[in-house]
């Protein structure tokens, strides 16, 4: 069975704190992609990698950063919160084959709140 | 540049009755279309998908039909069921590379009563 793993459900942070949001996936994915997901706004992609070491800016990438030392993990930093990054943070991987039809699998998400 | 939009919500149903989320897109070329579901409390799962023109995607009753001619890809279901609550994206996968990331619309919520 497929999984992709975020290191904590729940996450409570104080404003100006360095904050590392963890994923993990066990199918050897090359992609890797960091979300977050606000009412009424959907789904906006922060940062994705397509390989270890890479990194490629999404729509909203200020006052985030990311780091993929494996291919299995892929984690997102916020260098110093603020309240506007409380959020659902969601992660997911897909493979790089030419398949049109390659899907995004997700993790359970990060619900982060930041004080 | 490719976009998704999808009818605001939420929609409020009763059991048994018939569902028609709407979804239409911008993009160039056949992109590859998606809907995902989220429960309550979860991350996304894939609800089904369809990669070239009149290609209908179905799982769990729900199907959608991919229109080149009007950009759609509405999802339908005959008879909802209190369980089919839940949060529903349409997204899209522009031509490109494999690794390019999906594009989401905002979100139709569900709520199904018994």
């Amino acid at each position: 069975d497929v999984k992709v793993t975020q290191s904590s459900r729940y996450l409570v942070k104080r404003t100006g704190e360095k904050v590392f949001l963890e994923c993990v996936q066990d199918m050897d994915h090359e992609n890797m992609f960091w979300y977050r997901q606000d009412p009424g706004l959907g789904l906006r992609l922060i940062y994705f990698s397509y390989d270890v070491k890479m990194k490629e800016k999404g729509d909203i990438p200020e006052g985030y950063s990311v780091s993929r030392e494996k291919k299995e993990r892929f984690s997102l930093i916020l260098e110093s919160a603020s309240t506007n990054q409380t959020s659902m943070y969601l992660c997911a991987s897909s493979p790089m084959t030419s398949g049109r039809a390659n899907e995004q699998f997700f993790g359970p998400g990060t619900r982060l709140t930041v004080l | 540049g490719d976009s998704v939009t999808q009818m605001e919500g939420p929609v409020t149903l009763s059991e048994e009755a018939f569902l028609t989320i709407n979804c239409t897109y911008t993009a160039t070329g056949y992109p590859s279309l998606f809907w995902y579901v989220q429960y309550p409390g979860e991350g996304l799962q894939l609800l089904l998908k369809a990669t070239k023109a009149d290609d209908k995607g179905s799982n769990k009753g729900f199907e959608a039909t991919y229109r080149k001619e009007t950009t759609s890809f509405h999802l339908e279901k005959g008879s909802v069921q209190v369980s089919d609550s839940a949060v529903y994206f349409c997204a899209l996968r522009p031509l490109g590379e494999a690794g390019t990331a999906l594009i989401f619309g905002k979100g139709t919520t569900l709520s199904v009563s018994s």
